[in-house]
């Protein structure tokens, strides 16, 4: 099993949508996850982070956490055409001070249409 | 600017040939880490250095690839002897860990555009 599992997609909806990304990891002592946002052709971006169990919601992202079913997930509200990208779910390495070592998922790639 | 900066944005080189990639972190952070990506998978782990002293390296790595951060600013990573499994996008980013730090905060990369390596 991988250490990070996303489905790899594509995923599309339309402009509006609600877009759902999913995540599965293999380590249980995983204490904080990130989402990671890149553009074709571009460097990942930090979209956020969640350590605590339930929901943290910014702007149209909304990140679940469920530590017992070791999932994370990822939705956008009312999605845009500029969301098209690739979302990365990353979960750093647990425990010591290795500090940045993160585990990426695959991707998915999501596509909204207009 | 004060972000990530990478260079040469692209590399094209036959194999054989040694290849070296330089990185200039954010000022103020004081990690600075390697990944690597290919078409398809998310950025995978290559190393890490806090200030000069190189960490940790993944186990995955080659003996080809050095990196190196000699006064602890700028790093650089060659790759020697280049083949064409080395050919991918080289990720640097870099954070800011102290012992006054939240983990999660040391945790937050912020990724350069890459450099784009093709072996032929």
């Amino acid at each position: 099993q991988k250490e990070v599992e996303q489905n790899s997609g594509p995923l599309s909806v339309p402009e509006g949508a609600i877009a759902s990304l999913n995540c599965t990891y293999s380590d249980r002592g995983s204490q904080s996850f990130f989402w990671y946002r890149q553009y074709s052709g571009k460097s990942p971006e930090l979209i956020m982070f969640i350590y605590s169990n339930g929901d943290k919601e910014d702007g149209r992202f909304t990140a679940q956490l469920n530590k017992a079913s070791q999932y994370v997930s990822l939705l956008i509200r009312d999605s845009q055409p500029s969301d098209s990208a690739t979302y990365l779910c990353a979960v750093p390495n647990a425990g010591g001070t290795s500090y940045g070592k993160l585990t990426f998922g695959q991707g998915t790639i999501l596509t909204v249409h207009p | 600017d004060t972000g990530v900066s990478q260079n040469p944005r692209h590399k094209i080189t036959k194999r054989g040939q040694n290849v070296t990639f330089r990185c200039d972190p954010i000022s103020e952070h004081n990690r600075l880490y390697w990944y690597r990506q290919t078409l398809g998978q998310g950025p995978e782990f290559l190393t890490y250095f806090q200030n000069e002293a190189q960490l940790e390296k993944s186990r995955l790595l080659s003996d080809r690839f050095s990196a190196e951060r000699p006064k602890g600013s700028f790093s650089t990573l060659e790759i020697q002897r280049t083949e064409q499994g080395d050919s991918a996008m080289y990720l640097c980013a870099s954070s800011l860990a102290h012992r006054g730090a939240k983990v999660k905060v040391a945790n937050v990369l912020t990724f350069g555009a890459g450099s784009r390596l093709t072996v032929l």
